[in-house]
């Protein structure tokens, strides 16, 4: 299976947009995903199919792919977007999640 | 209401088993793959691996091979997470999750400690 590379974190202030990128090869031929996770929760998908955002999440989260790369966007950053980020793919053969990327909001 | 609900926490002494459950409700659960994933202390999502919910047929990814184990009660939506010769690197939370390629379904999840 093959990898995907998160930053491990990211510091943004109030207001502010945070950008986490994820890279692998297979990005250019396979969707990515973004789950949020908060201490102690499950975590929730924030980005399908690479841009697509799911009902309920707030429209500051945007998702891009470029290449080998996806980035997730926060737009005007709020206290309760302080979290961990992972991004995932999927083929055939499986599933694979990023290391996972800190958000802190200072 | 659709959700999955994981059995509660555990706690093993090295060398046991433990199984751990997941119970489907409010859609057709052969409809979609179950995935496993594990969470270690402090560390990362680490996908297990899936198990097709209409063969049985389970899928596991690499590191989990041998002493981890899928299965399936389809008469009561229920996925099933077995894990034998437990070691204290096993400790973690693990969570069911539905697939549809992305995992937008996922269990409360259930931790296990392993500890003498």
């Amino acid at each position: 299976s093959y990898e995907l590379t998160q930053p491990p974190s990211v510091s943004v202030s109030p207001g502010q947009t945070a950008r986490i990128t994820c890279s692998g090869d297979a990005l250019p031929k396979q969707y990515a995903y973004w789950y949020q996770q908060k201490p102690g929760q499950a975590p929730v998908l924030v980005i399908y199919k690479d841009s697509e955002r799911p009902s309920g999440i707030p429209e500051r989260f945007s998702g891009s792919s470029s290449g080998t790369t996806v980035t997730l966007t926060i737009s005007g950053v709020q206290a309760e977007d302080e979290a961990d980020y992972y991004c995932q793919s999927a083929d055939s053969s499986g599933r694979v999640f990023g290391g996972g990327t800190k958000l802190t909001v200072l | 209401q659709v959700q999955l609900v994981q059995s509660g926490s555990e706690l093993k002494k090295p060398g046991a088993s433990v199984k751990v459950s997941c119970k489907a409700s409010g859609y057709t659960f052969t409809s979609y793959a179950m995935n496993w994933v594990r969470q270690a202390p402090g560390q990362g999502l680490e996908w297990m691996g899936w198990i097709n919910t209409n063969t049985g047929n389970p899928t596991y990814a690499q590191g989990f091979t041998g002493r981890f184990v899928f299965s399936l009660d389809t008469s009561v939506s229920t996925a099933y997470l077995q894990i034998s010769s437990l070691k204290a690197e096993d400790t973690a939370v693990y969570y069911c999750a539905r697939d549809q390629q992305w995992l937008a379904l996922w269990g409360q999840g259930t931790l296990v400690t392993v500890s003498s």
